[in-house]
């Protein structure tokens, strides 16, 4: 299987910051990875997919870049809504797996 | 709109049985693999189940192989997981999601709001 390892696992940051958030896969996985955020009692929505391309109706702030092995999800300038969770996703072969999530705080 | 809608969770004993309903509604179901995915209280997404367009191929994570079965109702617009030899590991949100096909690089694009599975004696 495919193993995900995201960092942080956890970020502390204030509005208006550049964040980054690295997600590495066990193999090589070509562009197959999408991005996640996760609120609070919510189901995740779809930020990113084909590792680099915006989701419609997802916020340009938001960008994805990497291929093989190494992937980030960077934000350009947290607003407040954006503090919530976010996961990597693989889906390169089956089973399909998820990062261990990085939880974005407010400073 | 696109929507999708689990329904069926709640407590149930170990080593009963449980079905998870998805129904699917704004888009054309049949042309597109579904997925099951849960996440534990407080814990990460483990990706569950995925089912083809026609119910041909299925394939189920190791954690419940051989004892959970995804399925769908084309004609219903509705996803199915029945959950058998239920764990209390097994206790987590369930969330249905649709798969966003190639143009998406197969990204689970729409989620439901999840059902929740409670295992306990």
């Amino acid at each position: 299987d495919i193993q995900l390892t995201q960092s942080p696992s956890f970020l502390s940051a204030s509005v208006g910051d550049r964040v980054t958030i690295t997600c590495r896969a066990s193999q090589g996985i070509s562009n197959h990875l999408a991005w996640f955020q996760q609120e609070p009692g919510k189901a995740p929505n779809l930020l990113i997919y084909a590792a680099s391309t915006l989701q419609s109706g997802v916020p340009s702030r938001f960008s994805g870049s990497g291929s093989g092995t190494e992937f980030t999800l960077t934000i350009s300038s947290l607003r407040p809504e954006d503090f919530a969770t976010y996961y990597c996703q693989h889906l390169n072969s089956y089973p399909i797996t998820f990062g261990q999530g990085t939880r974005l705080e407010i400073k | 709109q696109v929507r999708l809608v689990e329904s069926g969770g709640g407590v149930v004993q170990p080593g009963r049985s449980l079905r998870l309903s998805c129904v699917a509604s704004g888009f054309t179901f049949s042309s597109y693999v579904m997925h099951w995915v849960r996440q534990a209280p407080g814990k990460g997404l483990e990706w569950v189940a995925f089912i083809s367009y026609d119910g041909g191929i299925k394939y189920h994570a190791d954690s419940v192989k051989g004892r959970f079965t995804v399925s769908r109702d084309n004609s219903k617009t509705t996803l199915f997981l029945q959950m058998n030899s239920l764990r209390a590991e097994d206790t987590a949100m369930y969330y249905c999601a649709k798969g966003g096909g190639r143009p998406l690089g197969d990204a689970f694009d729409i989620w439901g709001q999840g059902t929740m599975v409670s295992v306990s004696s």
